[in-house]
């Protein structure tokens, strides 16, 4: 247990409203990822930060926005939820004390109608 | 085409059969990473491989990066019931830390008692 945690773990939403969804983490780990996972596509990396206040885009930013000005936390926002955001979004941490694996949270299933 | 292939897509195996699941990359592979989900949950991290010609075991799952490090393999010996779910691969292709990590699509694995 990587002491993840992500709310809410189901959410529906109308298209046009604000999301966000959060990642909360219990260890001080320094790297912490946004992913998204749909049928097809595999899982493809929205954002990630590499410290309070250090944010990257991954694959597929549009449409999404991020915040971490803790490190406990990593905020994922949908600024106007649209049809094409519905999927399951996974958080991951990493320690990056000379360690290279992501350890995942256990998902939020996000249903924009 | 994707840059991360799994094969086989699916697979059913009776219990106590070997299977082979293969990852291959259209690029160099820095690292290689093997993850095992179960339906509706989160990623576990089974094992990572980095240098050309690793090879590691975790219980009865083996996993080898092969010397041009464009392929990994995960091997399971003698099948059980709880290796059922759904083997997911995920490759730094970049180099520098990992954290722009692709995935491939999955392979469902069923184990038929």
């Amino acid at each position: 247990d990587a002491g993840i945690t992500q709310s809410p773990r189901h959410k529906v939403t109308e298209t046009g409203t604000p999301v966000t969804l959060r990642c909360h983490q219990t260890e001080n780990h320094r790297y912490m990822y946004w992913y998204r996972q749909d049928p097809g596509h595999g899982l493809r990396l929205i954002h990630y930060s590499y410290g309070v206040k250090d944010t990257d885009k991954g694959e597929v930013s549009d449409g999404y926005s991020v915040s971490r000005s803790k490190t406990e936390d990593f905020l994922l926002t949908l600024e106007s939820a649209t049809s094409s955001q519905t999927s399951v979004y996974f958080c991951a941490i990493r320690s990056g004390l000379g360690s290279y694996e992501q350890y995942f949270g256990p998902g939020t299933r996000l249903t924009v109608t | 085409s994707q840059e991360l292939e799994q094969s086989p897509q699916s697979l059913i195996v009776q219990e106590g059969k070997n299977l082979t699941i293969n990852c291959t990359s259209s690029k160099t592979l820095y690292g290689l990473y093997w993850y095992k989900q179960k339906y509706g949950e989160g990623l576990i991290f089974l094992m990572m491989l980095q240098k050309g010609g690793e090879e590691k075991s975790h219980e009865k799952i083996t996993a080898k990066l092969d010397e041009k490090k464009q392929q990994s393999s995960l091997h399971i010996t003698a099948s059980q019931p709880s290796h059922a779910g759904i083997y997911l691969c995920g490759a730094d292709t970049i180099g520098g830390g990992g954290n722009k990590l692709t995935f491939g699509t999955g392979t469902q694995l069923k184990v038929e008692l």
